[in-house]
């Protein structure tokens, strides 16, 4: 069964401090694996998409790595804002059923003053 | 340009009533795929649609159903509906086909369903 899974589900930092954000995915074969920012009542907004090829990709404070190998992503929060409290998800495509979309259950994570 | 947009945002429906949501994808976009969004399940795959054809589906029963139209703009309806529906509903757009790797996924704010 595809699956995607999310450590830790929430997570309270400090502002200013970095944090890593794990996922962990069964789907196969793999596509590609996209790391989303929910806000709270507010719909996901890509950060980053990554294929098998590709190990590492930046946005900003955002980092995100993949081992296609282990099936492991990471997602690394460089100097965190308060702005970045919010849900990351981790969202993996592929499987045999045409590309589908397994999303992670999400790493909630605040960040305070 | 204008992101991807639903109506209507908030819903109060009775059980075994229907509902139907709306969603407009950004313009140009083909592709038009639903989410349910619950605390307990997360987000999951309902559909997808491009060109007006179904793609792909996922693993929810016959009860939820949706359509494309030629403008792109697309309809979920959930029949019947039961108190384990309440969720958010989003739908997102794209250019091509929402797994693919080059293309960047848009959602939208979503639809909030509550089935009482």
């Amino acid at each position: 069964k595809n699956q995607v899974e999310q450590s830790p589900q929430s997570l309270i930092i400090l502002e200013g401090k970095n944090c890593t954000l794990q996922c962990n995915y069964t789907v196969s074969p793999f596509s590609n694996l996209r790391w989303y920012k929910q806000d709270t009542g507010r719909g996901p907004v890509s950060l980053t998409i990554m294929t098998f090829s590709e190990n590492t990709k930046s946005n900003g404070r955002y980092t995100a790595t993949l081992d296609a190998d282990t099936k492991q992503s990471s997602l690394h929060i460089t100097a965190s804002q308060l702005s970045d409290s919010a849900s990351y998800i981790c969202v993996v495509s592929g499987g045999n059923a045409g590309n589908m979309l397994t999303f992670g259950g999400g790493t909630r994570l605040m960040v305070k003053p | 340009k204008a992101g991807v947009t639903q109506t209507p945002r908030y819903l109060i429906k009775t059980r075994g009533q229907q509902v139907t949501l709306s969603c407009s994808p950004i313009s140009g976009h083909r592709s038009v795929s639903w989410y349910q969004q619950t605390p307990g399940q997360g987000l999951q795959f309902l559909f997808e649609y491009f060109s007006e054809t179904q793609r792909n589906k996922g693993n929810f029963p016959g009860r939820f159903s949706g359509r494309q139209f030629s403008n792109s703009r697309s309809e979920m309806n959930v029949s019947t509906l039961e108190l384990g529906d309440s969720a958010l509903y989003l739908c997102a757009s794209s250019l091509v086909a929402a797994w693919d790797p080059g293309n960047t996924i848009y959602f939208g704010e979503g639809s909030w369903l509550t089935v009482v």
